[in-house]
């Protein structure tokens, strides 16, 4: 069975820049097939995809979000991570990290979320 | 607004029929492109209900199912029970501004 378990700091300050990792177990970030993703939750909105990685390094992220994201894979230790710049109040979310298959382009397995609230 | 869109809320009495539309245009589902639905039970992650249009993972009842026809997408979940109470959220993909995933706004399902 596939886990992911996100981690990072709750509390940003505004401007600041968000750094967060995700941990996979039982599956392998190095095997082809899935995209490594981000995807975040307004409070009380809907899911937002900020984006995602394949195991070859190659990057996709959402148009909106481009300029300040940047995601990353650390097959030796099955983890991948998200960077978010220049963090607004705005950004205060839950943040998801879930697999991709690349077959269609949907997300089979999710995290359970870590809350990142932006505030001074 | 998002670029799928849902009904905000449906509801349904136990035992009943009930569906949820997920409406979309040329450049995501009505380009080809599959639709899948999430189920976010409250103050959980999302968990995959359809992928594909039509297909369930293993594990998930046939009281769900899917389909898509042209621009639109729909859910139907049949002998509505008290924990379907839910969110509901259809996504696809969207070929228009360099691709990007794309999700509706999702559907507030109240079993009555």
């Amino acid at each position: 069975q596939v886990q992911l378990q996100e981690s990072g700091p709750g509390l940003v300050k505004p401007s600041q820049t968000l750094s967060l990792t995700c941990t996979v177990s039982g599956g392998s970030t190095s095997s082809g097939g899935y995209y490594w993703s981000w995807i975040r939750q307004l409070p009380g909105k809907g899911l937002e995809w900020i984006g995602y990685i394949y195991y070859s390094g190659s990057t996709y992220y959402n148009p909106s979000l481009k300029s300040l994201v940047t995601i990353s894979l650390a097959t030796s230790k099955n983890q991948f991570s998200l960077i978010l710049s220049s963090m607004t109040a705005a950004d205060t979310a839950v943040y998801y990290c879930a697999r991709g298959k690349v077959q269609g382009n949907y997300f089979d397995y999710w995290g359970q979320g870590t809350l990142v609230t932006v505030s001074s | 607004q998002s670029v799928l869109t849902q009904p905000p809320s449906v509801s349904g009495a136990p035992g009943q029929r009930v569906t949820i539309s997920c409406t979309g245009s040329s450049s995501n589902v009505g380009a080809g492109y599959d639709v899948h639905w999430y189920q976010q039970l409250p103050g959980t992650a999302p968990k995959l209900l359809i992928y594909r249009n039509t297909n369930r993972p293993s594990g998930v009842p046939d009281r769900f199912s899917g389909s898509k026809s042209g621009t639109s997408a729909s859910l139907a979940i049949t002998g509505l029970q008290a924990e379907d109470e839910a969110e509901y959220y259809c996504q696809s993909y969207d070929s228009s501004l360099s691709g990007s995933v794309v999700f509706g706004g999702g559907t507030r399902l109240t079993v009555l």
